[in-house]
């Protein structure tokens, strides 16, 4: 399984880019990198999805170097809404299963005034 | 549209006896998945549906759990004989397609509590 390793929390102030780490060393060819942001009493929603290099949608950006043993979530110009757990999910649904369905216990990130 | 939908939200139960918690993934959606949180930590995958069948299921943490999901729709997760370290949240997620790692929707959950 493909697991993940990232910061427990980080703390921030609005109008600032946020960037959280996660660590998969073991990640496998067919992985794909996930992150889910969670609120309090809420399930997790879905952020951004990649495999390589870099994606950008109109939330956040993610970067994955070229080995993949690691993947950064940028948030730019965050504000206070973005306090929220944010999960790293490294794995891939092959025809026969669901390998590394692997949350990690999440970075909380708390963004001050 | 209407979401992925779980019931009932929350769920006091004793020791010993059984639970149901019932899915209901959005329609069309393909793959559904059963995850477990304790509180403040992060989610266990628990097992994992295409249509209906369960090609995982190593996440169930014992013989005392089983899932069903009927008609490629619905999913029951039944945790038989509840023990006090079962009180959880259980979030239910589908997505359209399970081949590509696809987005996952969540619901809100069941919390239960067994005392």
């Amino acid at each position: 399984l493909a697991k993940t390793t990232q910061p427990i929390s980080m703390d921030s102030y609005e109008g600032q880019e946020v960037n959280i780490t996660c660590s998969h060393n073991n990640i496998a060819t067919n992985d794909y990198i996930t992150w889910y942001q969670q609120f309090p009493s809420q399930g997790p929603r879905f952020i951004i999805q990649g495999y390589k290099t870099k994606v950008t949608n109109e939330v956040a950006s993610l970067f994955i170097p070229a080995d993949r043993k690691s993947s950064t979530l940028s948030l730019p110009r965050v504000s206070l809404s973005d306090t929220a757990v944010y999960y790293c999910l490294v794995g891939v649904y092959s025809g026969g299963g669901a390998d590394g369905l692997t949350f990690g216990k999440g970075t909380h990130l708390i963004i001050q005034p | 549209g209407a979401g992925v939908s779980q019931s009932p939200s929350n769920k006091v139960t004793e020791k010993g006896k059984d639970v149901e918690l019932r899915c209901d993934p959005i329609s069309g959606h393909t793959a559904l998945y059963w995850y477990r949180q304790s509180l403040g930590q992060g989610l266990e995958f628990l097992i994992y549906f295409q249509g209906n069948s369960a090609p995982d299921k190593s996440g169930l943490p014992s013989d005392r759990f089983s899932a069903e999901r009927t008609g490629g729709s619905v999913s029951t997760l039944t945790i038989q004989r509840t023990q006090q370290e079962d009180s959880a949240v259980y979030l239910c997620a589908s997505s359209l397609d399970s081949s590509l790692a696809g987005e996952q929707f969540f619901g809100p959950g069941t919390r239960l509590t067994v005392l």
